[in-house]
């Protein structure tokens, strides 16, 4: 079973409005990590935002906002007042505490190709 | 600030090519990964090296090898390059603490690779 979906491929959003990009995991740890990262074109990974399965706000860093819901198994990133350098591919990822070297490693989702129109 | 080079952006070379990706990063970093991005599937893991000549078979190693001689550089071999090999290929590292959940992979720039 897929441990990371993102079911959206792709998403238009509006230059400064809101958009969500929705992320759902499958994990029976109870210690795990949501992580959200970008890829502009030009091919480079960017970490976003983290949110850990025990911290009880929802994580924000700037523009960036994790809407975390455990019983849903839900780490959608809502991006606020889009701007045309926001257009790139997002991928959503996990690490689980696991043992050995599991903890060490990230699974991604398929990622979703967001594009800001202006 | 932590630097992950590769040696390739762009790389074409034919079916049955003997293929080496490498990786440096300069933050002494004890973890490296090799994945391979394909539309849709998003990064699948390769390998996992966790230390000096250690590593682990991550989702889909057949087809590839790994090799990590030093700690700063990890290398990636296709022993005989297939077209179902072309693909982008990125290179991580992170440090490797023992409890905690959050630290960050850093990622390369990605090698593209071209089989035909």
């Amino acid at each position: 079973a897929q441990k990371i979906t993102q079911t959206q491929p792709g998403m238009f959003v509006q230059e400064k409005e809101a958009v969500t990009l929705d992320c759902t995991y499958d994990t029976s740890d109870q210690s795990y990590g949501l992580f959200w990262y970008k890829q502009p074109s030009s091919g480079e990974m960017i970490f976003l935002i983290y949110q850990g399965s025990y911290d009880e706000q929802n994580a924000t860093e700037g523009r960036y906002s994790l809407n975390f819901q455990k019983a849903r198994k839900s780490a959608n990133l809502v991006i606020s007042a889009s701007q045309l350098g926001d257009s790139a591919m997002y991928f959503c990822a996990m690490r689980e505490r696991g043992g050995n070297n599991a903890g060490n490693m990230l699974t991604f989702g398929g990622g979703t190709r967001l594009m800001v129109k202006p | 600030d932590v630097k992950v080079t590769q040696s390739s952006r762009y790389l074409v070379k034919r079916t049955g090519e003997k293929v080496f990706l490498e990786c440096v990063q300069d933050m002494d970093h004890e973890n490296m990964f090799w994945y391979r991005q394909d539309p849709g599937l998003g990064l699948r893991l390769i390998y996992f090296s966790y230390d000096v000549k250690m590593k682990e078979k991550g989702d889909i190693p057949e087809g590839y090898s790994v090799s990590r001689e030093k700690k700063e550089r990890f290398s990636l071999i296709l022993e005989s390059a297939s077209t179902n090999q072309t693909s982008m290929y990125l290179c991580a590292s992170s440090y490797r603490p023992r409890l905690a959940i959050f630290y960050e992979q850093y990622f390369g720039p990605g090698t593209r690779l071209t089989v035909t």
